[in-house]
């Protein structure tokens, strides 16, 4: 049972630097949505799908671009790596985009901006 | 806009002590509540939820209750074991329409023999 799968799990880069980050769900799942983990912040709402070719701006959208080709990937750009952007980064899906489903997450992308 | 306010960690208990974590929030009428656990270097995993005021959620001996008259949904565990070790994230979700959730900063449980 995969679920939620993100790569990679550590990324180190210097400032300035693009790179992707990869999420895929193999549940149908139509509600996508990236999040990033800071301590002492809890997480926030990156951008959010709800469903393949239609994508919004969460809480913290800047620096970060999103696309949703197709059902089950939902990758995360980052143009030009700041160091605010190190965190933890956290893919999560859920069946339908309403408020009453449970969210399904990966394990997350260490992501560190020198 | 939306906020949840939990109380602040880390909390250490010995192994079949009573746990609460508190847990109030902010929103416009009637958002769905959730707590999620995060053990170390894991995803956020669903404990409970409760979608409507005076629910209940309940899941692994946890269990917090949706109180809209106090805006609270502390969780609690009767007995804690050493694998309760972990974060508790509590969460609500979009009384806007979609999915969007809003974290509190976690509270580290640390439970020990």
């Amino acid at each position: 049972n995969a679920g939620v799968t993100q790569t990679p799990k550590f990324q180190v880069l210097k400032t300035g630097q693009s790179m992707t980050l990869q999420c895929a769900q193999d549940m149908n799942h139509e509600y996508m949505s990236w999040y990033r983990q800071d301590p002492g912040m809890g997480l926030r709402l990156i951008h959010y799908s709800v469903g393949a070719g239609i994508t919004d701006q969460g809480e913290v959208p800047n620096g970060y671009n999103v696309s949703r080709s197709t059902t089950e990937d939902f990758p995360l750009r980052l143009l030009s790596a700041a160091p605010s952007q190190t965190s933890v980064y956290f893919c999560a899906s859920s069946s339908q985009g309403y408020s009453n489903q449970p969210q399904h997450f990966g394990d997350g992308t260490r992501l560190s901006i020198l | 806009g939306n906020s949840v306010t939990q109380m602040e960690g880390p909390v250490t208990l010995s192994e079949e002590a009573f746990l609460t974590i508190n847990c109030t929030y902010t929103a416009t009428g009637y958002p769905s509540l959730f707590w999620y656990v995060q053990y170390p270097g894991e995803g956020l995993q669903l404990l409970l939820k409760a979608t409507k005021a005076d629910d209940k959620g309940s899941n692994k001996g946890f269990e917090a209750t949706y109180r809209k008259e106090t805006t609270s949904f502390h969780l609690e565990k009767g007995s804690v074991q050493v694998s309760d070790s972990a974060v508790y994230f509590c969460a609500l979700s979009g009384t806007g329409g979609g999915n969007k959730l809003t974290f509190g900063t976690g509270t580290q449980l640390k439970v020990e023999l």
